[in-house]
């Protein structure tokens, strides 16, 4: 089956330590995204990708950090330096057909929980 | 710029009908409908394009008002399956691709 996949579901980490969440996708999408979502705040850009070796950050990118060495591949990193980070991530993916009406899906998320 | 949803909740009896907005300030190329239960992925339900046209999707439909950059997103005769929230999210005129989401709508239909 098609699809992207987030792993682990449920994350626990200390304050002050890195995390990395994992995104794979095997729907041979060129363009890949991280979100992060709040209560109340919906869903706010944090990096994105539109081709290997290539990445761009988002809207709110301060604290975290971002590889794209595969083109299935999409792993966040959420630093020591990112104050708030408790949240729920999800990961996307866009087929890139050169024109604005390309839809992006969503991977199931991640629930990262900073103790 | 994020667009405005409104209502930010509304709450249903199964059967009744309702209306959720989405306004930007921007000048708008494509609105794009998602439904999220809690704790899972959002799902995509459809994209209006600019041009004022009308979609469905079950009994689920949209439209896109180019004048006044608003798209309207209406559920009728709602089941329980369609409690959850909805975002929409918006791509802007100009050459890049970057959809902005809404803060969301908790739609809640009760029996």
């Amino acid at each position: 089956d098609g699809g992207i996949t987030q792993s682990p579901k449920y994350l626990f980490r200390k304050e002050g330590q890195n995390v990395t969440l994992s995104c794979e996708q095997n729907l041979n999408h060129d363009a890949m995204y991280w979100y992060r979502q709040d209560p109340g705040q919906g869903l706010r850009l944090i990096y994105y990708s539109q081709i290997v070796n290539d990445f761009q950050k988002g809207d709110i990118a301060e604290g975290y950090s971002v590889s794209r060495e595969k083109k299935e591949s999409f792993p966040l990193t959420v630093t020591s330096a990112q104050k708030n980070p408790t949240a729920f991530y999800l990961c996307a993916s866009r087929e890139t057909t050169g024109g604005k009406t390309d839809t992006q899906y969503f991977g199931p998320g991640t629930r990262l929980t900073v103790l | 710029q994020q667009p405005v949803q409104s209502p930010q909740a509304v709450i249903l009896r199964e059967g009744e009908d309702a209306v959720i907005n989405c306004s930007s300030s921007k000048a708008l190329y494509s609105v794009h409908w998602y439904r999220q239960k809690h704790g899972e992925a959002p799902v995509f339900l459809m994209i209006l394009l600019k041009g004022g046209e009308q979609k469905g999707h079950d009994k689920i439909s949209a439209s896109f008002n180019e004048k006044k950059q608003q798209s309207s997103l209406y559920l009728t005769a709602s089941q329980l399956s369609y409690s959850g929230t909805y975002f929409c999210g918006t791509v802007s005129g100009g050459s890049n691709y970057k959809l902005t989401f809404g803060k969301g709508t908790l739609l809640t239909v009760n029996p």
